[in-house]
């Protein structure tokens, strides 16, 4: 079945480290997104990829990372510089830009 | 700068019967496509329907239509007949062709309560 597949469904971080979130699909898409998403929020892009090696940063990128190496990955990295971080995280892909997104099933991430 | 507003924060309507829920949109731009998402309990984000902004015609997909306004920038969603299955957030999303990302846009949702 292809689809977007999230790992893993629920992290929890200490104070001071940095953690990977997994994301990868196998739905051929060009284009990869993070978002993240609070009560009340709605979602906020973090960054996005448009095409491997190639990635650029959303509204509030401040304190994560990401690589695309591969066009099936997009990782991203929620460094200790990232001051609030317990969320949900959302990846998604698309077959390009400028068309609908289709999402994997999320990372609830706490600190602890 | 691109905006999705989506002015009720909540709603219910009773099993069988039909809810409207409401989007705003702000751009300048004029090629541009507008979405409907669901997130269940579960919190998977699941398209509901799609609008492309040069097509006159409201989508349709089963139980859920659209009444896209163009020059009043808004696009309402109508769910028909409805399920407990329904009950979820929803969010009104935009996208443009015109902008450097090529990112949806989010509204802030609306928690549909579907009461039996």
């Amino acid at each position: 079945d292809g689809g977007i597949t999230q790992s893993p469904k629920y992290l929890f971080r200490k104070e001071g480290q940095n953690v990977t979130l997994s994301c990868e699909q196998n739905l051929n898409h060009d284009a990869m997104y993070w978002y993240r998403q609070d009560p009340g929020q709605g979602l906020r892009l973090i960054y996005y990829s448009q095409i491997v090696n190639d990635f650029q940063k959303g509204d509030i990128a401040e304190g994560y990372s990401v690589s695309r190496e591969k066009k099936e990955s997009f990782p991203l990295t929620v460094t200790s510089a990232q001051k609030n971080p317990t969320a949900f995280y959302l990846c998604a892909s698309s077959i390009a830009a400028f068309t609908e997104a289709f999402f994997g099933q999320g990372t609830r991430l706490t600190v602890v | 700068a691109q905006t999705v507003t989506q002015s009720q924060p909540e709603m219910s309507v009773q099993e069988a019967e039909t809810v409207t829920l409401s989007c705003t949109y702000d751009t300048s731009e004029n090629n541009y496509y507008l979405f409907w998402y669901k997130q269940p309990p579960s919190r998977q984000m699941i398209l509901v329907i799609r609008q492309e902004a040069y097509k006159q015609q409201n989508a349709t997909e089963n139980r859920f239509s659209v009444n896209f306004q163009k020059a009043a920038k808004s696009f309402s969603l109508k769910i028909s007949d409805s399920q407990l299955g329904d009950t979820a957030m929803y969010f009104c999303a935009f996208v443009s062709d015109g902008g450097s990302q090529g990112n949806l846009i989010f509204g802030k949702g609306t928690k549909l309560s579907v009461k039996p």
